[in-house]
């Protein structure tokens, strides 16, 4: 199975300020032929169903807003929330696809400072 | 509304079954790959099973599998997860969520609608 691990577990970011989070697969999960990383990026607030950011690692899932954004290949990624708003507040997910079973990264929580 | 809706939990003792379903409302999710997610008290994201369109293939996680089975019902746009030998470890809300691959498509995609989720409790 790919292990995802992500790094910080927690992260406390000022409102306004830029959050990083990064997500490291234990082998590539680049689909050559599609030149397609198969990484996906989720949010989850408290009480409420995981909710997709980002898929192919970079691309927005429609209604996201631009200050989300994804980035990496190959093994390293990163999720970017450029200016961080109070409704950021949650936990975010890491998730490979590129082969079964399908894993997460064990989450990154996100608070305001 | 365009929602998932899960149903089925409860309350159950070790060794026992419970069945859980998704029904799909404002959407068809017949051509699209179904998937089961958990998350146990205060932890992670667990995938637990997964279905082509047709129903013709499935997954399941290394935990579950000989004990979970993964169906669906394209004529009544639902999604189910028999679950049997119930463990403590599995106590968890389950999440049922859709694939955003191409209609028909299969090996899974990212996961890009989810339900509310359907908590189980494994307690004796």
């Amino acid at each position: 199975d790919i292990v995802m691990t992500q790094s910080p577990d927690s992260l406390a970011v000022s409102l306004g300020e830029r959050a990083t989070i990064n997500c490291k697969s234990s082998q590539s999960v680049l689909y050559s032929s599609r030149n397609k990383n198969d990484l996906a990026w989720y949010q989850q607030k408290p009480g409420q169903p995981p909710k997709l950011l980002i898929y192919w690692a970079s691309t927005r899932e429609s209604g996201v807003p631009d200050r989300f954004s994804g980035s990496g290949s190959g093994t390293d990624f990163t999720l970017t929330i450029s200016s961080l708003q109070t409704e950021d507040v949650a936990v975010y997910y890491c998730q490979q696809y590129y082969t079964t079973p399908p894993t997460f990264g064990q989450g990154t929580k996100v608070e305001i400072k | 509304q365009v929602q998932l809706v899960e149903s089925g939990g409860g309350v159950v003792q070790p060794g026992r079954s419970l069945r859980l379903s998704c029904a799909a409302s404002g959407v068809t999710i017949s051509g699209n790959a179904m998937h089961w997610v958990r998350q146990a008290p205060g932890k992670g994201l667990e995938w637990v099973a997964s279905i082509s369109y047709d129903g013709s293939t499935k997954f399941y996680a290394h935990s579950v599998e000989g004990r979970f089975t993964i169906s669906r019902d394209n004529s009544k746009n639902t999604l189910n997860l028999q679950m049997n030998s119930l463990r403590p470890e599995d106590t968890a809300v389950y999440y049922c969520a859709r694939d955003r691959g191409a209609v028909g498509a299969f090996p899974p995609d990212a996961f890009n609608m989810w339900g509310q989720g359907t908590m189980v409790t494994v307690s004796s």
